[in-house]
């Protein structure tokens, strides 16, 4: 069974612009969730989407947002990017339950000018 | 305040040797605790999971102790390997909020 793909693995953009993140969980997978990894802060939980609705959100601005296909595909979007988005961003998908285990992906890895 | 809090920060051990991971919380409620295994550059890969009845287990040489009464877990890694030089990082689910906290990590190196 393939893993949790995620594209592109890496980026880089200016300040003020917008990126879109993609993530195929792996198949038969209903939840995916979203974290971003940096250095000083660690992984955080951004949010996470199960059947196409948002089960559950971190503590980001608006400016993260994201949303779930009906093949379970998930994308993350962050409008007017900061120099402090830079980080890893990782998802992670499940079957769908909270106490199950989450596959990660390998990331995409944001650099902001 | 929910947090999770990880030591040691670095740890540096001789292949072959063992060591354990601390993990204390103040996750209230509780719903799950998880070890992560993160190599370098790579998303992290599930260990354990372990709920609030659960005391013990094992994956391989990986082993997980939860106390849920002084909101403590350890990783205890035996006979280590110089693949296990890795972060570990400790994962707390608020069973309220059904939220992941995560710890800052411990950052192993093995040794030949």
């Amino acid at each position: 069974k393939a893993g949790v793909t995620q594209t592109p693995r890496y980026l880089i953009k200016t300040r003020g612009q917008q990126v879109t993140l993609s993530c195929s969980p792996i198949s038969g997978h209903r939840s995916v969730s979203w974290y971003q990894q940096t250095p000083g802060q660690g992984l955080q939980f951004l949010f996470e989407y199960f059947s196409e609705t948002q089960r559950n959100k971190g503590n980001f601005p608006g400016r993260f947002s994201g949303r779930q296909f009906s093949n379970s595909r998930s994308e993350m979007n962050v409008s007017t990017l900061e120099l402090g988005d830079s980080a890893l961003y990782l998802c992670a998908s499940s079957l769908g339950q909270y106490q199950e285990t989450q596959y990660f992906g390998p990331g995409t890895r944001l650099l902001v000018l | 305040k929910n947090q999770v809090e990880q030591s040691p920060q670095s740890l540096i051990i001789l292949e072959g040797k063992n060591c354990t991971l601390q993990c204390n919380y103040t996750v209230s409620p509780f719903s799950n605790l998880r070890w992560y295994k993160q190599d370098t550059g790579r998303g992290p890969v599930s260990l354990t999971i372990m709920t609030f009845s659960e005391n013990t287990k094992s994956n391989g040489r990986y082993t997980a102790t939860l106390d849920a009464d002084t909101k403590q877990s350890s990783l205890h890694i035996t006979a280590s390997q110089l693949s296990d030089s890795a972060s570990y990082i400790c994962v707390v689910s608020d069973s309220g909020t059904y939220k992941y906290i995560f710890g800052t990590g411990t950052r192993l190196k093995v040794l030949a």
